[in-house]
């Protein structure tokens, strides 16, 4: 148990329709990152959001787009649904750590059990 | 060409064998997780790592950043240990993923 939850769990949308995934982060953790994984490969990092704001993205279209709520919860959106989307998205929570530089970067992550995204 | 890079893919292993798992990178990092995925989907943080190495019962990693190559090892290997071991860096605010190594362990 991570103390992450994601929701819905499993759902299934057609193409062109819109979806929003849940994330509740653990307890303490200001920092949220979202993965897409498709069957067979390896997640893929979709963006990051730190204190409300997105600090990080991978190479993903402006179609994906994220929100993170005062209370460090996160949504992502998936606007114009296409076949490829369908996928397990995960998300990850995580609180900043300090590099022996001084430079904050990302904690460890503690990820949710994935939504299932199947795009018909 | 992938940023990282994991061999095996798949791995086979009897109880008790002792288990080497390697990642190779092409970006400067500021960290390296190790992490474990059982069928389902959940994923587990087993180590992150910016320097030498770490332990946490029978399972050990380490890297070497001149190198750029990180290994997990598994010591007295067990069926409960079957399950997809995904290696990912961070640069910047940036993750990279390895595509995973399965790996069964057979009693």
């Amino acid at each position: 148990e991570t103390g992450v939850t994601q929701s819905p769990t499993h759902l299934i949308k057609t193409r062109g329709q819109q979806v929003t995934l849940r994330c509740s982060s653990q307890s303490g953790h200001n920092t949220v990152s979202w993965y897409q994984q498709a069957l067979g490969q390896g997640p893929q990092f979709i963006f990051q959001y730190y204190r409300e704001e997105e600090n990080g993205r991978g190479n993903f279209p402006p179609r994906f787009s994220g929100l993170q709520f005062p209370n460090y919860s996160s949504e992502l959106n998936v606007n114009a649904l296409e076949l490829d989307d369908s996928a397990l998205y995960l998300c990850a929570s995580s609180f900043p750590r300090r590099s022996s530089g001084g430079a904050l970067s990302t904690g460890e992550l503690f990820f949710g059990e994935g939504s299932r995204l199947t795009v018909l | 060409k992938n940023e990282v890079e994991q061999s095996p893919q798949n791995l086979t292993a009897q109880e008790g064998e002792f288990i080497t798992i390697n990642c190779s990178y092409s970006v400067g990092i500021s960290a390296l997780h190790w992490l474990q995925q059982h069928p389902g989907g959940g994923i587990v943080s087993l180590f992150m790592l910016s320097s030498g190495k770490k332990k946490h019962g029978r399972l050990i990693a380490t890297i070497n950043i001149q190198e750029k190559h990180s290994s997990l090892h598994i010591t007295a290997s067990h069926p409960r240990d079957s399950a997809v071991y995904i290696c990912a860096v961070l640069t910047g605010n940036q993750f990279y993923f390895g595509t995973g190594t399965s790996l069964t362990v057979i009693p």
